[in-house]
């Protein structure tokens, strides 16, 4: 399978601890993206990266959480102390960007939960 | 502030008859435009784009309208299928803004055979 993966797929963590989430995008694509998505909701993007660099973070990421992409290959995104209203899908998506339009493509999600 | 509104909810059709599912945006910088469809416990798979230099684009039993005018897409499924049933989203971009998606909400697909 050669598509865009997560790892874990769930993940269940008592409030303030510390998670991190994995995604291994599809090879040759270099951006890569990430949202979380709520019950009800569209994804809400997160931040994104064009190879190893992250180029923007939105508002709705805080201080707790810090995403990273070394070598430009897979990348992490880590929350610290985590709080309930982390609780949500967690996807990831990769693009191949040439000039102009590109298609994302996400990968399955990890969902996490905060008791 | 939602500058991309799926305003139906769900929508539930007859096996074999015509699904229309629209989507309303209100930021007229907006360039590119997608549909996904989204299992449950699975990731948004992508059905169909239209950039804003066209107004119609069709891809098998798929095809996407854009009204620019209007600030409105369409997305036209015929012959509807049973495994369409999904929740399908709605995503607009800026090419020239790093390409982040802005989703709306998304519309519950039922087909019914």
């Amino acid at each position: 399978d050669t598509g865009v993966s997560q790892n874990p797929r769930h993940k269940i963590t008592k409030r303030g601890q510390n998670v991190t989430f994995r995604c291994d995008p599809i090879s040759e694509h270099n951006r890569l993206y990430w949202y979380r998505q709520t019950l009800g909701q569209g994804p809400e993007f997160l931040t994104y990266f064009q190879n190893e660099a992250q180029l923007e973070k939105s508002r709705l990421l805080s201080d707790r959480f810090s995403a990273e992409r070394p070598k430009g290959s897979f990348s992490t995104l880590e929350i610290q102390r985590t709080e309930q209203g982390d609780s949500a899908m967690y996807l990831c998506a990769s693009s191949l960007v040439t000039s102009g339009a590109e298609t994302q493509y996400f990968g399955p999600g990890t969902r996490l939960l905060v008791l | 502030d939602q500058q991309v509104k799926q305003n139906s909810p769900s929508l539930s059709v007859q096996e074999g008859r015509i699904s229309i599912l629209n989507c309303d945006y209100t930021n007229s910088m907006f360039d590119y435009f997608l549909w996904y469809k989204k299992y449950p416990a699975e990731g948004p798979t992508f059905l169909i784009s239209i950039s804003s230099i066209k107004d119609k684009n069709e891809d098998g039993r798929f095809t996407v309208f854009l009204n620019k005018s209007a600030k409105h897409l369409s997305l036209h499924i015929v012959p509807s299928q049973p495994g369409d049933s999904a929740v399908y989203f709605c995503a607009a971009s800026l090419i020239m803004g790093g390409n982040k998606l802005v989703f709306g909400a998304g519309t519950i697909l039922r087909v019914k055979s």
